[in-house]
């Protein structure tokens, strides 16, 4: 099956720096990523939705300023968490879909955000 | 808006045992059901889906899963569990065709020998 990657798998960085979490279709090229966000105990919840090429469509209540996606090419999305804060500390997910519509979403390892 | 409920946090079971895993979503107008799998320290995995046409959708790993539109439910199903099938289960839904997946909680499934 398809093949999403996410860099790095952990990170732990001081509070007020940027973070920045990769994620890659390794064997598909993938017309949009989505990336969720997972809280311990709870569901991944969807944070915003991107398409190659242009701005990323965010979820309400997800601060657009604050996460940062880029979607430059058809294998690379990139979710930037600017000056983090602890409350931002999660364990964040990746997926790739080809095509539009309803098609399978494949899904990255997710990358797990710990801020001091 | 479309919500998912996993009502089982965690079910242990003991190998080769049956299992169901509950799931039930709040609306049946044009939706499409999922089941996936989580191994530690990897992605979700795709189990099986239904998007229309038989009730009964077979998946992989032995997995099965019925839906209920009576009783908007969708639970996943194994006769003979093996240990290697411990992990974390989701159940997801779309609606109106739409590409946004929400998911349920999550249920863990451990498997003890």
């Amino acid at each position: 099956g398809a093949v999403v990657s996410q860099h790095p798998s952990r990170v732990i960085c001081k509070s007020g720096t940027s973070v920045k979490i990769e994620c890659r279709s390794l064997d598909f090229q993938a017309t949009t990523m989505f990336w969720y966000r997972q809280f311990p105990k709870k569901s991944l919840m969807l944070m915003a939705t991107s398409n190659e090429g242009s701005k990323a469509t965010y979820e309400q209540g997800v601060e657009k300023d604050k996460f940062l996606i880029n979607h430059a090419s058809l294998t690379l999305s990139t979710l930037t968490v600017t000056s983090a804060h602890p409350e931002d500390s999660s364990f964040y997910i990746c997926s790739a879909r080809v095509g539009r519509g309803y098609n399978e979403q494949f899904f990255g390892p997710g990358t797990r955000l710990t801020v001091l | 808006a479309q919500s998912v409920t996993q009502l089982d946090s965690q079910v242990p079971v003991f190998e080769e045992a049956p299992v169901e895993l509950r799931c039930n979503y709040s609306s049946s107008v044009s939706v499409y059901l999922f089941w996936y799998v989580q191994y530690p320290n990897q992605g979700l995995q795709l189990l099986l889906k239904y998007l229309s046409g038989s009730t009964l959708v077979k998946g992989i790993n032995g997995f099965e899963a019925e839906f209920n539109k009576s009783q908007t439910s969708f639970h996943l199903r194994k006769p003979s569990v093996h240990i290697s099938d411990t992990a974390e289960y989701f159940c997801a839904a779309t609606q109106g065709g739409s590409e946004k997946l929400v998911f349920g909680k999550g249920t863990k499934l451990t498997v003890n020998p």
